[in-house]
Parts: C-alpha cells; structure tokens; sequence
C-alpha cells in the first residue's frame, strides 16, 4: 500500500512564481520528511527535510511545510526557475538512524520562461 | 567527495537470464540500501545493510533477488531468474549512521534493467 502520496503527476508553473508541491502520508509512525529532486538519468539528490517536531523548515528558496494534523506536507519553491524543471519525490521515515525512505510517486516540475 | 558508484547503466536480458549490479557507496557510509523504481512509481527499498549485515530485506523477493554486502564496502544484487516485471532502474543509495544528517541518502545514477 502506498503510504506517502503525492496526488498531481505534474505541475508546470512560470519563472519567477511559486511552485507548490503537496504530498499526504498516512502511517502516524513517520517522523521525518524529506524532499528529493530527480534529472533525467540522474539518481534522486536530497533537496530539503523537516522533523516533525516543526512545522517548517527553510533553505534559500525552498521550504517545507508540515501539518501533522491533517499529514499533510508541502514545498514551496520561491522564485522558480527553469532549473528547477525535474521531478519531485516526497519521503517519509519511521525513526531516526538510517531508517529507509517511503517515497512517494512523484511530481514533475515544469517551469516555463 | 566522490558519490556513489553504480555499474552498469544500463542492461538488456532476456527473461530468465540473470543479471548482477554493482554499488561503491561515499567512502566512510556504513548504510547502504539497494531501491527499485519502476516507471512511474517512486523507488522502493529492496533491501537495507549496516556494514555488512542485513538491516531489512522484507521487500526483497528472495526467491530470485539476492545481494551481498562484503566487507561493508561494494555491494552487489543479484536476479536470476530475470522476469519482465523486474523491468526498473536500480538505485543504491549510502548514508552515515547515526549522525545529525543519518538521513540524508545519497544516491547512484541506477542501473536501468529492460528485461524482454
């Protein structure tokens, strides 16, 4: 069963506005979030993480959102760029120390000049 | 710092042949996790060592797949016999244990697998 959901395939947005990339979870156990970015013929590379101990967590123009709540996160990309054009995965992990990652199915990206 | 290696890129076989893929994780990672991602789906832990002991192999189809971690360095996984539905990209991914960023994997570039 797919525990980390992400419900829209795809996203195309222009340069310069926000990208907004949503993904739900639903095992209560998972205590750590993470965001990876996807090239063509490339591995996933680490973007961004939050513990859920926070609501949210900021690094340059990318920022993660979390509502434990209704299991909800979210990445906001402000401003977007072409070079942001890729895929996005939302994980999720149960414990701390190397526990694997749940992935989600992914989010194309598409910024637009 | 150089990343994680993975060999091949890329494999063609026929259904039941067998194929093996080779992983050298960030020198010093002592987690290693071998992941499926098949088209359209997001990846998939196969199987998770801590040097080179088996943390958790419960999604590995054990009939087919194997794979061996000696010396907690390189890994390898094994499928023999290949079906189609094993048609995926291979990741290996490696993370330092039990630190502030324990974490954060990185991964390899995959193996993509066409089984026909």
């Amino acid at each position: 069963d797919q525990q980390v959901k992400q419900n829209s395939p795809s996203l195309s947005v222009q340069e310069g506005r926000i990208s907004i990339l949503n993904c739900d979870y639903t095992n209560s156990m998972f205590d750590y979030f993470l965001w990876y970015k996807k090239y063509p013929a490339e591995g996933p590379t680490f973007l961004i993480s939050i513990s859920s101990i926070k609501d949210k967590n900021e690094d340059g123009r990318f920022t993660v959102f979390l509502n434990k709540s209704a299991k909800h996160l979210s990445l906001h990309i402000v401003p977007s760029q072409p070079g942001d054009s890729a895929v996005y995965f939302c994980a999720a992990s149960k414990a701390p120390s190397g526990y694997a990652l749940n992935f989600g199915k992914g989010t194309s990206l598409l910024v637009t000049p | 710092e150089a990343g994680v290696a993975q060999s091949p890129r890329y494999k063609i076989i026929e259904k039941r042949q067998s194929v093996a893929f080779w992983c050298n994780p960030i020198s010093g990672h002592a987690t290693l996790y071998w992941y499926q991602q098949i088209l359209g789906q997001g990846p998939k832990l196969l199987i998770q060592f801590q040097n080179n002991g088996v943390v958790d192999d419960s999604q590995l189809p054990k009939d087919r797949f194997s794979a061996e971690r000696l010396k907690g360095v390189d890994s390898t996984l094994k499928i023999q016999p290949a079906k189609l539905e094993d048609s995926a990209v291979y990741l290996c991914a490696s993370s330092l244990f039990r630190t502030g960023r324990s974490y954060e994997q990185y991964f390899g570039p995959g193996t993509r697998l066409t089984v026909t």
